[in-house]
């Protein structure tokens, strides 16, 4: 079967780093995705790992570990409009399975 | 990329009616799309695979005759609700895009039964 595990909330302050972790068991394993999601709206693409390592792209980084089968995304910096949620999601094959989601809070 | 229509985006029917959510892409040739749903606070789970010319691949715990899908051409795929209850409201979204691509997600459709 498929686990992937993320913390279910998250606080922090506007202008701060923080660092959402996600851990996986999976059968399979194409490549891992993060994507943010507002509230009632669709899910939006942020990163893509498929090797290891710390891929930056702007203010937000996500690194993969596959052989610890773990990935964690970095948003520095964070606005208010950052608050949303966070999923994780790895690929299988042509099918994405997705963690529970991180609710992340940004607070002035 | 490739771009998703999902429509429509919101729903507001009675107990036993059935809805039909389409997703569509735009640019893309979708052999394969995916139907998700997602209640709130809880993430996206994926209710079944959709896939051109062939039957859906349902996951375990999804009811195949309550949740009818057809992906009849490599650009449209339909989920149909079937005689709808209040337990079956919630956001459903579809996506596809290339395979070690990222997914598309159409707009999401929030359906509510009353």
């Amino acid at each position: 079967g498929q686990n992937i595990d993320q913390p279910t909330e998250m606080t922090a302050t506007e202008g701060a780093i923080v660092q959402i972790n996600c851990t996986y068991q999976t059968s399979g394993f194409n490549g891992l995705f993060w994507y943010q999601q507002h509230a009632g709206e669709a899910p939006t693409f942020l990163s893509y790992n498929v090797l290891d390592g710390l891929e930056e792209k702007g203010r937000f980084s996500s690194f993969l570990s596959r052989s610890k089968g773990y990935s964690y995304l970095l948003l520095k910096e964070l606005q208010m409009k950052d608050s949303a949620s966070y999923l994780c999601a790895v690929e299988t094959g042509n099918m994405l399975t997705f963690g529970g989601g991180t609710r992340l809070m940004v607070k002035p | 990329g490739a771009v998703v229509s999902q429509h429509p985006s919101w729903v507001i029917c009675k107990s036993g009616t059935s809805v039909k959510i389409e997703c569509r892409s735009l640019d893309f040739q979708a052999t394969t799309m995916f139907w998700y749903r997602q209640f709130p606070k809880q993430s996206l789970m994926l209710m079944a695979t959709s896939n051109e010319g062939s039957k859906a691949t349902y996951e375990q715990g999804v009811e195949k005759d309550k949740f009818l899908i057809n992906h009849a051409s490599l650009t449209l795929s339909t989920l149909t609700v079937t005689s709808a209850h209040p337990e079956d409201s919630s956001f459903y979204i579809c996506s596809t895009g290339p395979p070690n691509q990222p997914q598309h997600f159409g707009d999401g459709t929030r359906l509510s039964i009353l």
